[in-house]
């Protein structure tokens, strides 16, 4: 079945510092999701992306839709501690019938 | 306003007890979902809404039994629970089922099954 690798499985990094994280699959998808989740709390959406190669900012947040379909990378530029969480890459396929997967996560520690 | 609720906060029950989550939602969203998430893990999908009529659903067991009152609304019935149940219950909206549109989260019920 269709599957989401993200890497890094863990980072830890200092305030100030910026993050780069990816999610790559061997399927196309049509919608890539980022979402960030904190202990205990639902996940939340940060960015939605449609199209192939289109490049989409929220705040400190950078997000791409690979040109290939099959990846997305996130990008969070000048890092602050309540960034700490884990941020979900999610892929949605073609139809209403296809579910989002969700990948495994990359956990993000900000030290101060 | 993107806000999906979810009540209770947290639940202990045993394994002969009946117990309902209940999710609502205010957006307009036609689109429902259960998804069930362990620890370290991610979401994992129960089951989909759509027009308040069961769109997918994912082999759930039988102890769990979902439920569409209307368009706002989203339950989830637990019956005869299993202590490899106890998870983060997390309910979804979406405007609509398919690739375009983005789902929104509440924020999970914490289910302890003892």
């Amino acid at each position: 079945g269709q599957q989401l690798n993200q890497s890094p499985q863990s980072m830890f990094i200092q305030e100030g510092e910026d993050v780069s994280m990816n999610c790559t699959s061997s399927s196309i998808f049509n919608t890539w999701l980022w979402y960030k989740q904190d202990p205990g709390e639902g996940p939340v959406l940060l960015i939605a992306l449609y199209k192939a190669g289109e490049l989409t900012s929220n705040g400190r947040l950078t997000a791409q839709f690979g040109i290939t379909r099959k990846d997305s990378f996130l990008n969070i530029s000048a890092s602050i501690p309540s960034d700490v969480g884990i941020y979900f890459c999610a892929g949605h396929g073609k139809t209403s019938y296809d579910k989002v997967i969700f990948g495994p996560g990359t956990s993000l520690s900000v030290i101060p | 306003d993107t806000e999906v609720t979810q009540t209770p906060k947290h639940l202990v029950m045993g394994m002969t007890n009946k117990k309902s989550l209940k999710c609502e939602q205010h957006m307009g969203h036609r689109a429902m979902y259960w998804y069930k998430q362990k620890a370290k893990k991610p979401p994992e999908l129960m089951f989909v809404y759509s027009y308040e009529k069961l769109s997918i659903n994912e082999s759930v067991p039988s102890r769990f039994s979902p439920e569409c009152p209307n368009s706002s609304l989203l339950n989830l019935h637990l019956h005869a629970l299993q202590p490899e149940d106890s998870a983060l219950y997390l309910c979804a909206s979406s405007q609509n089922q398919g690739p375009s549109y983005e789902q929104y989260f509440g924020p999970g019920t914490r289910l302890t099954v003892t």
